[in-house]
């Protein structure tokens, strides 16, 4: 059974400050996801990584896929409050099913 | 772009009530699913449906059924609403194959059952 952890929980940071959040996740997967959530919306999909090594970037967001350590890092650079929201991670079980970590709610702080 | 909508963004029930939630979605996707939100705990799978008629229970079936009668909709239902199913209800949904596999979520339902 697939379980995945997210740390930290919490993170306030201040802006232009670099900080990262872990996904840890037990057994096999052989892809993983990255979603935002702002307040009061839904999931927006922002990366999913097939393969080990595979890193990706959009703007100051950069995520990196390690299968052998079974971790993914959301690296985030020179944080600005747009980028407040909580991040989630989410490993695949099977052909379909998705299992996600508790969440990380990220606050920038001018 | 897909587009994933739920009937309902707030919806207040009394314990004991039928609920339904509807969950649409436009890109004749076979795979649907029904997930709570609640702080803390992430989302949390109630079930999935890979085709018409089709279900599959999830982590947490207990207190809920599904019907999906058409492709393109799927329905949660709360036979009988209890506070404890108080929460926020996202769908969402994915096509086969394709080399992400991502999900597409709607905005959400939040749920008060008093």
């Amino acid at each position: 059974e697939l379980k995945v952890e997210q740390n930290p929980l919490f993170l306030s940071m201040q802006e232009g400050k670099n900080y990262t959040i872990y996904c840890n996740y037990s057994t096999t997967s052989d892809r993983l996801y990255w979603y935002r959530q702002d307040p009061g919306k839904s999931l927006e999909s922002l990366f999913v990584l097939l393969s080990n090594g595979a890193v990706k970037q959009e703007g100051r967001l950069m995520a990196s896929l390690d299968t052998k350590a079974r971790l993914s890092t959301l690296h985030i650079t020179a944080a600005v409050h747009d980028l407040s929201a909580t991040y989630f991670c989410a490993g695949r079980e099977g052909a379909q099913k998705l299992v996600f970590g508790q969440g990380t709610r990220l606050t920038i702080n001018p | 772009d897909v587009k994933v909508t739920q009937s309902s963004r707030y919806l207040v029930k009394r314990t004991g009530e039928k609920v339904f939630l509807e969950c649409v979605q436009d890109m004749d996707h076979e795979n649907m699913f029904w997930y709570r939100q609640d702080p803390g705990l992430g989302l949390r799978l109630i079930y999935f449906s890979y085709d018409v008629k089709m279900k599959e229970k999830g982590d947490i079936p207990e207190g809920y059924s599904v019907s999906r009668e058409k492709k393109e909709r799927f329905s949660l239902i709360l036979e009988s609403a209890s506070t404890s199913q108080t929460s926020m209800y996202l769908c969402a949904s994915h096509g086969p194959g394709g080399a992400y596999n991502e999900q597409f979520f709607g905005p959400g339902t939040r749920l008060t059952v008093l």
